[in-house]
C-alpha cells in the first residue's frame, strides 16, 4: 500500500529551467511534507518541508506549493543548475506517541544538463 | 559535527551469514530508524524506535532484529543473510525531520 505517490521517476531538464516534482498522498492525518535530496552514494538530506496550514514555502531556489483539498504537494526548482542533479523524495510524515512516523515516495532522478 | 555515523559502509556476506550494522547519534535524538532502499522502491522502513529502551516492526521487518543499545545507538542484525537482502541500507534519527547516515551497501550472494 503505497501512501505517497511521486512523479516524475526520472527528470532531465537544461541549466536554467524549472523542474517540477509532484507528490500525491491518501491519509489525512499527514501533518508534515518534507523534501529530502539524495546525491550518489550518500543518504538522503533534508532539503525543505512545508505543513498542512500553508499554501506555498520557499527557501532559495526550492518552492514547495500545497494543495491541501487535492491531497498534492510539488516541488519546484528555480534556474535549476547542473550541482542539483540529484534523486529527490518527497515524504509525509504523522506524529504519532510522540515520534514521526515518515513514508516516503519512490524518488524522482533529476539531471539538469549544462 | 559527526551527526548520524554508520558502520560498515560497504559488506559482501554469503547466503545464511549473519552480521550487525551499526549505528551511533550525538544529536540527542530520541527517535532512530532503519530504511533499506532499494531502486525504483525509495526508503522503506524496516525497524524504529520511538525512546530508548523500545522498538517497533516497520513496514519490512521480516529477517531483521534490532537492539536500542541506549539513546545513541540502535543496531540492525541478519541472522541468516538472503539474497533478497542486497540493499542500501541507512540510518536515521529524528527530532521533527530525519537526519541519515551516509548508508551501508550490502551485497548477499
Amino acid at each position: 500500500q503505497q501512501q505517497v505517490k511521486q512523479s516524475p521517476q526520472s527528470l532531465i531538464v537544461q541549466k536554467g529551467g524549472i523542474p517540477i516534482i509532484n507528490c500525491a498522498y491518501e491519509n489525512t492525518a499527514f501533518d508534515y511534507f518534507p523534501w529530502y535530496q539524495q546525491f550518489p552514494g550518500k543518504g538522503p538530506a533534508l532539503l525543505i518541508a512545508i505543513r498542512p496550514d500553508v499554501s506555498e514555502k520557499k527557501e532559495g531556489r526550492f518552492t514547495i506549493s500545497f494543495n491541501k483539498s487535492a491531497k498534492q504537494f510539488s516541488l519546484h526548482i528555480m534556474d535549476s543548475q547542473p550541482g542539483d542533479s540529484a534523486t529527490y523524495f518527497c515524504a509525509a510524515g504523522l506524529d504519532s506517541g510522540g515520534y514521526q512516523k515518515v513514508t516516503f515516495g519512490t524518488g524522482t532522478k533529476l539531471q539538469v544538463i549544462p | 559535527n559527526a551527526g548520524v555515523t554508520q558502520t560498515p559502509k560497504f559488506q559482501v556476506l554469503k547466503t545464511g551469514q549473519s552480521m550487525t550494522l551499526q549505528c551511533a547519534q550525538d544529536m540527542n535524538h530520541n527517535s532512530m530508524y532503519w530504511y533499506r532502499q532499494d531502486p525504483g522502491m525509495g526508503l522503506r522502513l524496516i525497524y524504529y524506535s520511538a525512546s530508548e529502551g523500545t522498538t517497533d516492526k516497520g513496514e519490512v521487518p521480516n529477517g531483521y532484529n534490532v537492539s536500542r543499545l541506549n539513546k545513541r545507538e540502535f543496531s540492525l542484525r541478519l541472522e541468516s543473510a538472503a539474497p533478497s537482502q542486497t540493499s542500501v541500507y541507512f540510518c536515521a534519527s529524528s527530532d521533527r525531520s530525519a537526519f541519515f547516515g551516509q548508508g551501508t551497501r550490502l551485497t548477499v550472494v
